[in-house]
């Protein structure tokens, strides 16, 4: 089992619509989250961390689940500039980060 | 403010061939250190990370080896290139914590065709 897995997608949404996935992790003993940005061709960029309260940043919305061991990501209002693989990350508590795959997001005008 | 470089950007090697990347991190001391490669519409795969001078641990048995001859350098090698070595290799650094990783930053990338 991967420790961290994400649904590839492509999420395909028009402008100013809202689109939310998931990430799950099988390490129950892991301790921060993360969600990356990466951009066609270009390195992953941190987009927030995850909080256990959750978090907002502008039109980013991310919660964690604990008991369910999953990470969830909403972006309001879409832009075509949110078009991007996201990538979830999951510190499983060592000195290493487990990235998943990534989850494409394809915003349309 | 932390800044990570690597060079070259892109590099186009015959199999068989030396390799050579390089990643420094300037802004910061004693950073945790990890190269990455990353496969066409694959995910990051980490290959070695190094948590101070000369240490270095390997995550995936392969023909690349790491050195870190600085505090603030690390260099990705190959004696002998293959095929499915090519790919998008990134440097990342974090904050040193004892046992613990913390958010990574990465460099720009090198993408490496072999052909």
């Amino acid at each position: 089992r991967k420790e961290v897995e994400q649904d590839p997608g492509p999420f395909n949404v028009p402008e100013g619509a809202t689109v939310a996935f998931n990430c799950t992790y099988s390490n129950s003993a892991s301790q921060s989250f993360f969600w990356y940005r990466q951009d066609c061709r270009k390195e992953p960029k941190l987009l927030m961390s995850v909080y256990s309260s959750g978090n907002e940043d502008g039109r980013f919305t991310a919660q964690l689940n604990r008991a369910s061991q999953y990470i969830s990501l909403l972006i309001r209002d879409s832009k075509l500039s949110d078009s991007a693989t996201y990538l979830c990350v999951v510190d499983p508590n060592d000195y290493k980060l487990s990235f998943g795959a990534g989850t494409t997001v394809t915003v349309r005008a | 403010s932390q800044t990570i470089h690597q060079w070259p950007a892109t590099l186009v090697q015959p199999v068989g061939s030396p390799l050579s990347l390089e990643c420094t991190v300037e802004g910061t001391s004693n950073p945790n250190l990890y190269w990455y490669r990353q496969a066409a519409g694959r995910g990051l795969q980490l290959l070695f990370y190094s948590v101070g001078i000369g240490q270095i641990s390997s995550e995936v048995p392969q023909n690349l080896s790491a050195s870190r001859p600085q505090d603030r350098q690390f260099i990705l090698s190959s004696k002998k290139l293959l095929l499915s070595d090519s790919g998008f290799y990134l440097c990342a650094w974090s904050v040193s914590k004892k046992s613990r990783a913390d958010t990574q930053y990465f460099g720009p990338g090198t993408r490496l065709t072999v052909l």
